[in-house]
């Protein structure tokens, strides 16, 4: 049982570029969630899941696209990445009495 | 609007004593709190929760208390421990689990 994980775990990227992280669990969980995390702003819902198939906004969901084409997996988009982007992103997942969280991608936009 | 605040970004406590860790919230219809603990480059863990028909729940070492007419959440360890260093988020939701809402982190430092 590998929890939640994440692809890649560091990546650089340039203004423009895009790119996509990966998130897989293997617990059967409906809700899936990326948040992202930034000094003195706590951890900011960007996208989730209720379910396979189905995907809503969060608080800051502005220059990201996620997809949910398998119920193990959510993936998050960036198309034009921006500095502004550069975070910490992490993945959750939940049965709706527990959100386990993934290690964290750190993303950096130059 | 923060819904969630954490007003102390820093603690520091004596190994042995009582960390007490605050957290406020303005949404009254937040229905679910939890505390989550963060060690550097690695993702949050849960630590307790609390529900809103409850004022404490214990585990252990770790006590969460709610004030609902405060608006108001704590978190208590004791005894405080140098494995207890790391930042601590509060966090609460209208849905049970479902898109928490998250403070701002508290980063407790334990001195032996």
């Amino acid at each position: 049982n590998a929890g939640v994980t994440q692809t890649p775990k560091f990546r650089v990227l340039k203004t423009g570029q895009s790119m996509t992280l990966l998130c897989a669990q293997d617990m059967n969980h409906e809700y899936m969630y990326w948040y992202r995390q930034d000094p003195g702003m706590g951890l900011r819902l960007i996208h989730y899941s209720v379910g396979e198939g189905t995907t809503a906004k969060g608080e800051v969901p502005d220059g990201y696209n996620v997809s949910r084409l398998k119920k193990q997996n959510f993936l998050l988009g960036l198309e034009s990445a921006a500095p502004s982007q550069t975070s910490v992103y992490f993945c959750a997942s939940s049965t709706g009495t527990g959100v386990l969280f993934g290690p964290g991608t750190r993303l950096t936009v130059l | 609007d923060q819904q969630v605040k954490q007003n102390s970004p820093s603690l520091s406590v004596q190994e042995g004593r009582i960390s007490i860790l605050n957290c406020d919230y303005t949404n009254s219809m937040f229905d679910y709190f939890l505390w989550y603990k963060k060690y550097p480059a690695e993702g949050p863990t849960f630590l307790i929760s609390i529900s809103s028909i409850k004022d404490k729940n214990e585990d252990g070492r770790f006590t969460v208390f709610l004030n609902k007419s405060a608006k108001h959440l704590s978190l208590h360890i004791v005894p405080s421990q140098p494995g207890d260093s790391a930042v601590y988020f509060c966090a609460a939701s209208n849905q049970g689990a479902q898109k928490l809402v998250f403070g701002q982190g508290t980063r407790l430092t334990i001195n032996p």
